[in-house]
């Protein structure tokens, strides 16, 4: 089947630590999000990608990092310099620029 | 930046009544989108309406975009108990930004 798969569903990160979210697809897709959702709110964007070994930052990139080796994956790391890093993360890929875009299923990430 | 504004933030309606949604945005767009989101789940992609579009229908979704007041619409006609969910539009910006910005949402409950 077809999609989008994001890794793991839970992840809960100590203060002070590193942690990576996997996001991977098998649809061929030339682009990649990440967005952050906070309860109740909208979906911000954190960084993107158009191509491989490229990628952009939106609107929160600050305490983020990614990397695009392959096309099929868009890990996600969020570092101890992210003050507030629960939240509920969301991976996307699309074809192309301004087309549909498909979304994983999300990772829930908790600071304990 | 928020581009994608939506009003109301949240809606309450009986099953079989109509539902309007509206999204304001700021800058010029190639095309605007709307998605569902469930609870605690990734988005889906509803319909895509490009900027030289005015109105566009998929089943019991009618989007319309007004470029000269930045704004769009999304009615979902004779609602259904399973239409309850958050909504959301999603702009792409004029230009070959390759970005992808997300509204607030309006979260519709629809009562049996």
């Amino acid at each position: 089947d077809g999609g989008i798969t994001q890794s793991p569903k839970y992840l809960f990160r100590k203060e002070g630590q590193n942690v990576t979210l996997s996001c991977e697809q098998n649809l061929n897709h030339d682009a990649m999000y990440w967005y952050r959702q906070d309860p109740g709110q909208g979906l911000r964007l954190i960084y993107y990608s158009q191509i491989v070994n490229d990628f952009q930052k939106g609107d929160i990139a600050e305490g983020y990092s990614v990397s695009r080796e392959k096309k099929e994956s868009f890990p996600l790391t969020v570092t101890s310099a992210q003050k507030n890093p629960t939240a509920f993360y969301l991976c996307a890929s699309t074809p192309g620029v301004g087309a549909e875009a498909f979304f994983g299923q999300g990772t829930r990430l908790t600071v304990v | 930046s928020q581009q994608g504004e939506e009003d109301p933030q949240a809606l309450s309606i009986q099953e079989g009544e109509n539902a309007t949604m509206n999204c304001s945005y700021k800058t010029s767009i190639n095309n605007l989108q709307w998605y569902r989101q469930n609870s605690g789940r990734g988005l889906v992609h509803l319909i895509l309406i490009r900027s030289n579009e005015r109105e566009k229908h998929s089943g019991r979704l009618r989007v319309t975009l007004d470029t000269s007041k930045k704004s769009s619409s999304l009615l979902i006609t004779a609602s259904r108990a399973a239409d309850t969910a958050s909504y959301f539009c999603a702009t792409d910006a004029w230009g070959n930004t390759g970005k992808l910005i997300f509204g607030q949402g309006t979260t519709l409950q629809v009562k049996p």
